[in-house]
C-alpha cells in the first residue's frame, strides 16, 4: 500500500489564482480530513469528510472548498489564493473510527502565495 | 471548543536519558487521546494513543499517562536517542469528528 498521497510537494501562487491540492489513500478509509500547519503551531482542521459524498468544515475553513466524490480521493481547492494562506498541508485518512482512531498522514504540500 | 496545549516548546535531554513531555486539555468530554511524532519535512506519525477509561498505556519505549482530574497527559521516552530528535504533538478528541491538536514540543536530544 502507498498509504496517503499528496500532491503537489511544493506549489508557488500568486494571490488571487486558484489551485487544487491532491489527496488519494488505498487504505479503504472512510474517514478522511485536511489540516494545515503554520510555523509553531499545531495543525488546524480545515474540512472533513466522514464518506464519500459527505464532507464538513473544521476549525479553519475560509478560502477552502472540498468534495469527495469517491473513498480514494480528498481534494481541496482554494478558490483565490491569499497570502494567508501560505502553509504546509497535510491530509489524513483513518478507518471507522474517524478522529478516535490513528490518522495516517500524507507527506504534506508546501504552499507559497506571493 | 476544545484547546489542547503544551507546556514546554523545547526539551533538551542527553542521550540515555529519559524524556517527559507533558500537554494539558481544556475539555473534560475528550475521552481519546494521541501523541504523534514529526520528524523535519514529514507528516506526523503515530507514536500512541489511550482512551479515557485508561490511565497508562505503555508502547515500545514510549509511555503515555493520563491524568482526567486535572486534564493532563504526558508522553515519557525512555532510553532517548537522536533518532528521537522531532516535534511531538498531542492531540484530542470528543467524538468522531475532529481531533484537536496542541501546539508540539521540540525534543532535542544531544549525543
Amino acid at each position: 500500500n502507498a498509504g496517503v498521497t499528496q500532491t503537489p510537494k511544493f506549489q508557488v501562487l500568486k494571490t488571487g489564482q486558484s489551485m487544487t491540492l491532491q489527496c488519494a489513500q488505498d487504505m479503504n478509509h472512510e474517514y478522511m480530513s485536511w489540516y494545515r500547519q503554520d510555523p509553531g503551531m499545531g495543525l488546524r482542521l480545515i474540512h472533513y469528510s466522514v464518506g464519500a459524498g459527505i464532507t464538513d468544515q473544521g476549525e479553519v475553513p475560509n478560502g477552502y472548498n472540498v468534495s469527495r466524490s469517491t473513498t480514494e480521493d480528498f481534494p481541496l481547492r482554494l478558490l483565490s489564493a491569499a497570502p494567508s494562506q501560505t502553509s504546509v498541508y497535510f491530509c489524513a485518512s483513518s478507518s471507522m473510527g474517524g478522529a478516535q482512531e490513528t490518522q495516517y498522514f500524507g507527506p504534506g504540500t508546501r504552499l507559497l502565495v506571493l | 471548543g476544545e484547546s489542547v496545549g503544551l507546556h514546554l516548546p523545547t526539551l533538551s535531554v542527553q542521550e540515555g536519558d529519559n524524556s517527559i513531555i507533558n500537554c494539558a486539555y481544556s475539555n473534560s468530554a475528550s475521552d481519546y487521546f494521541i501523541w504523534y511524532k514529526q520528524e523535519s519535512g514529514k507528516g506526523p506519525q503515530f507514536i500512541i494513543d489511550i482512551r479515557s477509561n485508561m490511565d497508562k498505556r505503555q508502547g515500545q519505549r514510549v509511555t503515555v499517562l493520563l491524568n482526567k482530574t486535572v486534564k493532563h497527559l504526558s508522553l515519557q521516552i525512555a532510553a532517548t536517542q537522536p533518532g528521537d530528535s522531532a516535534v511531538y504533538f498531542c492531540a484530542g478528541a470528543s467524538g468522531y469528528s475532529t481531533l484537536t491538536f496542541g501546539k508540539g514540543t521540540m525534543l532535542l536530544v544531544s549525543p
